[in-house]
């Protein structure tokens, strides 16, 4: 059963510091990562996806990685703003789950100004 | 981007009356959604997966007498509490894939359902 996992689950950081965001997942045979945006009482906001033969995925200030071989990847987050706060969930689609989403326990990230 | 609307976007209900909740792709055509529930601070659960035209497939430990679902269009999924208790209060949030090679998914606003 794939289990998908976030690192750190909290972090507060200084408005302008860059930041990096972690996800691992046990079972590597995946379609695809995505990493989505939660606002408190609200739905989620797609931000990267990730195909599984891809190594990276870029937009505005954000950049995803995936090493699918190590069951690893990273939302880099650059030049962190108060508007940033937020939590952050990253999700994968196994090959063995059907169309099924898999998301990790989620980082709130708060960035102070 | 594709959206997907939820209706509504909260509700309170008395203990013992069902709750209807609409999911709907209102750009783009969906064979199959997705139904959640969040409890605060963690993450989302899959309940089901709805499809279109035929029986829905529920998660283990999901009451489907409970959490009837009925997709009975391209567009339009519907989550109906029944009997609702305090415990069901949560928040319920709907997804809808783009099929193709990416598979994204979308996701509704989510609705907020207090049982009192």
């Amino acid at each position: 059963k794939q289990e998908v996992t976030q690192i750190p689950a909290a972090l507060s950081v200084p408005e302008g510091e860059n930041l990096v965001l972690n996800c691992s997942f046990t079972d590597s045979a995946i379609y695809n990562l995505q990493w989505f945006r939660q606002d408190p009482g609200k739905g989620l906001t797609s931000l990267l996806l990730i195909q599984s033969s891809q190594r990276e995925q870029t937009s505005g200030r954000l950049n995803a990685s995936l090493d699918k071989s190590s069951g690893r990847s990273t939302l880099y987050i650059a030049a962190s703003q108060p508007g940033d706060s937020a939590t952050y969930l990253c999700a994968v689609i196994g090959k063995s789950s059907g169309d099924k989403l898999t998301f990790g326990t989620g980082t709130r990230l708060a960035v102070r100004p | 981007g594709a959206v997907v609307s939820q209706h509504p976007s909260r509700v309170i209900c008395k203990s013992g009356t069902s709750v209807k909740i609409e999911c709907r792709s209102l750009d783009f055509q969906a064979t199959t959604m997705f139904w959640y529930r969040q409890f605060p601070k963690q993450s989302l659960m899959l309940m089901a997966t709805s499809n279109e035209g035929s029986k829905a497939t529920y998660e283990q430990g999901v009451e489907k007498d409970k959490f009837l679902i009925n997709h009975a269009s391209l567009t339009l999924s519907t989550l109906t509490v029944t009997s609702a208790h305090p415990e069901d209060s949560s928040f319920y949030i709907c997804s809808a894939p783009l099929t193709g090679a990416l598979y994204e998914q979308y996701f509704g606003p989510g609705t907020r359902l207090t049982v009192t």
